[in-house]
């Protein structure tokens, strides 16, 4: 079946520093993918909409001088989050969608997730 | 208002029992799809089951089963002979209309956990 794969599982960094997750469609063309942010104990909040070759629209209250979004390729949308402070430690996940064999939109694959601290 | 509505924050169940996670969405558009999710300790999303507005019956996917009820808006999740594996936070979601190049709206999740 269709694969989201994301990179890094887990990072720690210094604050101050800036941080890239890479989130790769393995085995289909994703024109569309999605980053979610998810504190403890908390549901998935969309961040953005990363579109292939063009901008990524963003969510109300999410900074996107803080968490830029490179979507240069098909297979690869990446989340930058700069200058990192302790409280954008959190857990960071991509989707992107796959019609299926239904052919139906039935699916929305995610990635592993990467759990940032920022120290 | 909220998009969609997971009422029970917790739940506990008897392994081999079988186990309904509620959920109650609301959207005016008519094309949608509800999506149900496991996600264990370790933080990957599975994806369990898909119901389309449009199905005119219930999914079903091995122990899984949603109970989709389209006048009510109500799209409960049914796990039968429940196993110690199951035990995990549950997520509905939603997709608002045709088409997948559209984000997918949480609820708050349930924290399911079986008993041995």
């Amino acid at each position: 079946g269709a694969v989201v794969s994301q990179h890094p599982s887990r990072v720690i960094c210094k604050s101050g520093t800036s941080v890239k997750i890479e989130c790769r469609s393995l085995d289909f063309q994703a024109t569309t993918m999605f980053w979610y942010r998810q504190f403890p104990k908390q549901s998935l909040m969309l961040m953005a909409t990363s579109n292939e070759g063009s901008k990524a629209t963003y969510e109300q209250g999410v900074e996107k001088d803080k968490f830029l979004i490179n979507h240069a390729s098909l297979t690869l949308s990446t989340l930058t989050v700069t200058s990192a402070h302790p409280e954008d430690s959190s857990f960071y996940i991509c989707s992107a969608s796959y019609p299926g064999a239904r052919g139906m939109n039935t699916e929305a694959f995610f990635g592993q997730g990467t759990r940032l601290t920022v120290v | 208002a909220q998009k969609i509505t997971q009422t029970q924050p917790g739940m506990f169940v008897q392994e081999k029992e079988a186990v309904t996670l509620d959920c109650t969405y609301d959207t005016s558009d008519p094309s949608y799809g509800l999506f149900w999710y496991k996600q264990p300790s370790s933080g990957e999303m599975i994806f369990l089951i898909y119901q389309g507005s449009y199905d005119q019956q219930n999914a079903t996917e091995g122990r899984y089963s949603l109970n989709f009820q389209k006048a009510r808006k109500s799209a409960n999740l049914v796990i039968s002979a429940s196993q110690l594996g199951d035990s995990a936070m549950y997520f509905c979601a939603m997709r608002e209309g045709p088409g997948s190049a559209r984000q997918l709206t949480f609820g708050s999740g349930t924290q399911l956990t079986v008993l041995p």
